[in-house]
């Protein structure tokens, strides 16, 4: 199993440019998180989908961002326009059952906006 | 809510250290527990987890147990080694319902030196 793989790994773009994130889950698991990463607010919680509905987007930040799921072994993360605090480390998880197993991250996308 | 405190770092020890990492929760229901290891540049890996009062996690040498009574999960490792050196989230899910989500405490980054 190659786990959850995101890409890219690393992400540089100038201030108003559009973002993609890219995340394949684990074959077979049926939730998908998005998490965004920074040293001031630690983990956040962005949005998660359950057999591919958007369950909760509360901490979606606002409009300029937005995630997709069309099937069960692909997710988007978009932001447009960028800014540069957007700059952060993105990561997808996904997990099997309701969750008493964990999730499994993906390694991340690091993206600076300059 | 439901929320995860854990206890703030940096943590510093000398390696074959005894390490414990307090962590308490609160929860609006029965949750599963679980300890994430993040090493420098990585994503977050499951390190331990309990689904049920008195269980105890382990791996690597590391214990958890679930204390119902003082909603507590704090880690402890008899012998630290350089390698443990990372940051480790503290961390509680809901099963059922709408509460997939995992909810993360803040961090606590340790730093073992030979």
């Amino acid at each position: 199993d190659a786990g959850v793989i995101q890409s890219p790994r690393h992400e540089v773009t100038e201030m108003g440019q559009e973002v993609t994130l890219r995340c394949k889950p684990i074959s077979g698991h049926n939730s998908l998180f998005w998490y965004r990463q920074t040293m001031m607010r630690g983990l956040e919680l962005l949005i998660y989908f359950n057999n591919n509905v958007p369950i909760d987007d509360s901490g979606m930040p606002e409009d300029r961002f937005s995630a997709k799921m069309p099937n069960a072994s692909f997710s988007t993360l978009k932001i447009q326009p960028s800014e540069p605090r957007d700059s952060a480390v993105y990561f997808c998880a996904s997990r099997e059952g309701q969750g008493r197993y964990g999730y499994t991250f993906g390694s991340g996308t690091r993206l600076t906006v300059v | 809510g439901n929320s995860v405190t854990q206890m703030e770092g940096p943590v510093t020890l000398s390696e074959e250290a005894f390490l414990t990492i307090n962590c308490t929760y609160t929860a609006t229901g029965y949750p599963s527990l679980f300890w994430y290891v993040q090493y420098p540049g990585e994503g977050l890996q499951l390190l331990l987890k309990a689904t049920k009062a008195d269980d105890k996690g382990s791996n690597k040498g590391f214990e958890a147990t679930y204390r119902k009574e003082t909603t507590s999960f704090h880690l402890e490792k008899g012998s630290v080694q350089v390698s443990d050196s990372a940051v480790y989230f503290c961390a509680l899910t809901l099963s059922g319902g709408s509460n997939y989500k995992l909810t993360f405490g803040k961090g606590t980054l340790l730093t073992v030196n030979p």
